[in-house]
């Protein structure tokens, strides 16, 4: 059972405001990701981070920074939300043994944007 | 840069046997991985495969062939609940994370 937790699960919010979409993991991984993924979709990465202080941007840009103080704690944060910012948000973090990188899923978070 | 390909969808009834097949192009490849979502929830890890060869878990094993850059997940004795969102994702030793595919979404029929 992966322990990375998601906050809020859901959020409904108007336009212009700012949001911060927590992430923590309790598992000690140093590399964190958040995606981005539109109902029956792709998944997109737009933020990773190999561990604290350390924080790059992803495949697909993104208005959202991310910043990394913690090994556990991985915030992502949008300065004024649009309507385009409405997807589902999910955070993962990830480790390696032999070679082989598992990454372990948040539940993730449903932003509306109004 | 990196790209995979799998199929958009799959159907298949229940009992029967699925493949899903995916083609990539990385460089420095170093192991490909298969994630299964269910509609509403989160990926979860399925398998890993670093060499050529089929793993098996279960009912679920996945293969590989590194010099044909290719691997695909096969799914025995389906059951409704398997019906689900299947991402493999390629990890590379040079980006140290993981480039996932688009995503096959398999349906499985009574």
């Amino acid at each position: 059972e992966a322990d990375i937790y998601q906050t809020p699960r859901y959020l409904v919010i108007g336009t212009g405001k700012k949001i911060t979409l927590e992430c923590s993991q309790t598992m000690g991984h140093d590399k964190m990701y958040w995606y981005q993924q539109d109902p029956g979709m792709e998944l997109h990465l737009i933020h990773y981070s190999y561990g604290v202080n350390s924080t790059e941007k992803g495949d697909l840009s993104s208005e959202s920074t991310v910043s990394r103080i913690r090994t556990e704690h991985f915030p992502l944060t949008l300065e004024s939300a649009r309507p385009s910012h409405t997807s589902q948000y999910l955070c993962a973090s990830s480790e390696s043994r032999r070679g082989q990188e598992t990454q372990y899923f948040g539940p993730g978070t449903r932003l509306l944007v109004l | 840069g990196q790209s995979l390909e799998q199929p958009s969808e799959v159907t298949a009834v229940e009992g029967a046997i699925v493949q899903i097949n995916c083609t990539y192009q990385t460089s420095g490849f170093y192991g490909l991985s298969w994630y299964q979502q269910h509609d509403g929830g989160a990926p979860t890890f399925l398998s890993y495969n670093a060499l050529d060869g089929l793993e098996e878990t279960g009912r679920f094993s996945s293969f590989l062939s590194r010099s044909d850059s290719y691997g695909y997940l096969l799914l025995q004795e389906l059951q409704m609940k398997d019906s689900a969102s299947y991402f493999c994702a390629v990890s590379n030793t040079n980006a140290g994370k993981s480039t996932f595919g688009d995503g096959t979404t398999l349906t499985v029929k009574p």
